[in-house]
């Protein structure tokens, strides 16, 4: 079984749609989380931190679910600009390498 | 927004050349890392390092090799380039504090022909 696993998708929705993508990961010790958003041909960049209590920022709310082991992102009033690969990451210390999923695809269109 | 710098961006070379691709931080930070990934598809870590004089080898079997002879730098090698080595390269490094945020360099884009 893969440390991180994400559907790969392509999710295509209409603008303004909320859309939800789940993220699980394998290694119960895993203690941070966090989601990056890559455009296409470009380097990944951090989108927000996953925390245990979850969190928003603007239209985008992070969860996290310890018992069942996975991460979520809501995507809320979808915007052309959200069009991007999210991935999914996962660590198990600050002093272990960062472990990525393969990403989910997202197209938000007109 | 953190300075990691690599170059070149893009670089097209023949079968069999020696390759260095560049990567370097202003921000003194211990934590780098290199990472592999084809177009479209998941990243894959090649190579890190904590520190000067230390290299891991990442999760996906690389014939490049890697140094740290100083904080700044840490560039990766291909003694012979193959067209098998085509794909994007990623530098990042991450603060020690242990909020492991990583932040990548714009790639270098490889292509052997």
């Amino acid at each position: 079984r893969k440390e991180v696993e994400q559907d790969p998708g392509p999710f295509n929705v209409p603008e303004g749609a909320t859309v939800a993508f789940n993220c699980t990961y394998s290694n119960s010790a895993s203690q941070s989380f966090f989601w990056y958003r890559q455009d296409c041909r470009k380097e990944p960049k951090l989108l927000m931190s996953v925390y245990s209590s979850g969190n928003e920022d603007g239209r985008f709310t992070a969860q996290l679910n310890r018992a069942s082991q996975y991460i979520s992102l809501l995507i809320r009033d979808s915007k052309l600009s959200d069009s991007a690969t999210y991935l999914c990451v996962v660590t198990l210390s600050g002093n272990t390498p960062l472990v990525f999923g393969k990403g989910t695809r997202l197209s938000v269109i007109a | 927004e953190a300075d990691i710098y690599q170059t070149p961006r893009y670089l097209v070379i023949g079968t069999g050349k020696k390759i260095t691709l560049e990567c370097s931080q202003t921000m003194g930070h211990d934590k780098m890392y290199w990472y592999q990934q084809d177009p479209g598809m998941e990243l894959h870590l090649i190579h890190y390092s904590y520190g000067v004089n230390s290299t891991e080898k990442g999760d996906l079997s690389s014939e490049s090799t890697v140094s740290r002879i100083r904080t700044e730098h840490f560039p990766l090698t291909l003694e012979s380039a193959r067209p098998s080595h085509t794909s994007q390269y990623l530098c990042a490094t991450t603060r020690d504090s242990g909020a492991n945020v990583l932040t990548f360099g714009a790639g270098s884009r490889l292509t052997v022909l």
